[in-house]
């Protein structure tokens, strides 16, 4: 079984402090992804990558920047975060680019800004 | 731009009835329609999906009709169940991005 792994769970931070959530996978995918997820948005795609050293600009990239030091970890970092950030955000890894490619998720991290 | 459009936001329907849940997609580019559905505090994960040389693809009591000329697909869930109460998303993906749809809630009513 997909192997996805979010650290932390729930995080808390202030406004314009820096926030890093990480993601780590077991799977060997090529392919990583970060993902908010709001009511009434469903699931909407801020950085994906397709392999280590390598990010890509997702449909709501501003506000944060991604890293893929190695296959296995891809961080999402908020620079300087805002109160509209707070959500739910889920890693996801498939192994394929996009074509017939099953999504494995993590358990999803819970940020709140005040 | 909503490149995925999900219908309806919010179903009922009691035990034994079949849910029907339908997207629209634009891009032609789009080759696979996955669907997912999400259970209260957990991630989502795969449900069923289809490929456009296909129009329908069936799972048990799960099946997805595929209308390629309208760029339509829905999932029908056959004979409800309490237990299928989740956050339906419909999806649509291409060699470079996977796109989800806004999300049906289900509840079925016993």
């Amino acid at each position: 079984e997909a192997a996805v792994t979010q650290s932390p769970r729930n995080k808390v931070a202030v406004t314009g402090g820096k926030v890093t959530l990480s993601c780590n996978q077991t799977n060997n995918h090529n392919n990583m992804y970060w993902y908010r997820q709001d009511t009434g948005h469903g699931l909407r795609l801020i950085h994906y990558s397709y392999g280590a050293g390598s990010t890509e600009k997702g449909d709501i990239p501003d506000g944060y920047k991604a890293s893929r030091p190695s296959q296995e970890n891809f961080s999402l970092i908020l620079e300087l975060a805002t109160p509209s950030q707070t959500s739910v955000y889920f890693c996801a890894s498939g192994r394929t680019g996009g074509r017939a490619e099953t999504l494995y998720f993590g358990s999803g991290t819970r940020l709140t800004v005040l | 731009q909503q490149q995925v459009r999900q219908s309806p936001q919010s179903l009922t329907v009691w035990e034994g009835e079949t849910a029907i849940l339908n997207c629209s997609y634009e891009d032609s580019t789009f080759d696979y329609f996955p669907w997912y559905h999400q259970f209260p505090g957990e991630s989502p994960a795969l449900l069923i999906a289809i490929r456009p040389v296909s129009n329908k693809k069936e799972d048990g009591r799960f099946t997805i009709f595929f209308n390629k000329r309208e760029k339509k697909f829905s999932l029908h869930i056959a004979d409800s169940q309490p237990g299928d109460s989740a956050t339906y998303f419909c999806a649509a993906s291409n060699t470079n991005k996977v796109v989800f749809g806004t999300g049906t809630r289900l509840q079925v009513l016993p």
